[in-house]
């Protein structure tokens, strides 16, 4: 089945730097969606990629959907205490696969103020 | 307004019991979806409906069985409980199943012991 490796699984980092997470998978996706996961709360959806190359920010938050379409990236610039929670990536195939999300294994952010 | 919301928030019972799991989404989509998150923080898809049809059903136990009486509900029914049945479930909607933007509910936390 389909597998995406998150990394890093965790960050720890100083309020105001700039942070950068990835996913890579083994096969080809047509969307790739960013959530965050708040400790206690279902996941949000912060970006949702539909294109191949595609670059989209939010905010402080930029992602991009690489070219091979088996990769994605989320950029957050100028950390505040408030980033701090789990972020998973969440790819969906076409196919059989139609709906199904295949989801990273997270990365959690510390922020030190 | 909550988007989706499922009851209970936290279910805490015996090996062997009979639980229910409910989940409504007042945003008009079509697709509705049980996810599964472990110990270790991992999202795995379990069901999807569209439209009160399955058209997901990742090897889960039979002992699980969703039923969606109308497309703005998705129960989940777990019958004869096991310990390794202890994980947060979530509760999810997307638009169709050709969009991937699941919006997700806060979560039921089940303690089995």
């Amino acid at each position: 089945g389909q597998q995406l490796n998150q990394s890093p699984q965790s960050m720890f980092i100083q309020e105001g730097e700039d942070v950068s997470m990835n996913c890579t998978s083994s096969s080809i996706f047509n969307t790739w969606l960013w959530y965050k996961q708040d400790p206690g709360e279902g996941p949000v959806l912060l970006i949702a990629l539909y294109k191949a190359g595609e670059l989209t920010s939010n905010g402080r938050l930029t992602a991009q959907f690489g070219i091979t379409r088996k990769d994605s990236f989320l950029n957050i610039s100028a950390s505040i205490p408030s980033d701090v929670g789990i972020y998973f990536c969440a790819g969906r195939a076409g196919g059989t696969s139609y709906g199904k999300l295949t989801f990273g294994q997270g990365t959690i952010l510390t922020v030190h103020p | 307004d909550t988007a989706v919301s499922q009851t209970p928030k936290y279910l805490v019972t015996q090996m062997g019991n009979d639980k229910s799991i409910k989940c409504e989404q007042n945003l008009g989509h079509d697709t509705m979806y049980w996810y599964k998150q472990d110990s270790k923080k991992f999202l795995k898809i379990m069901f999807s409906y569209n439209n009160k049809e399955l058209i997901i059903n990742e090897t889960v136990p039979n002992r699980f069985s969703p039923k969606s009486p109308d497309k703005a509900h998705l129960n989940l029914h777990i019958n004869s409980l096991e310990l390794g049945d202890s994980a947060v479930y979530f509760c999810a909607s997307s638009q169709d199943r050709g969009h991937g933007e699941a919006f997700f509910g806060q979560g039921t936390r089940l303690t089995v012991v």
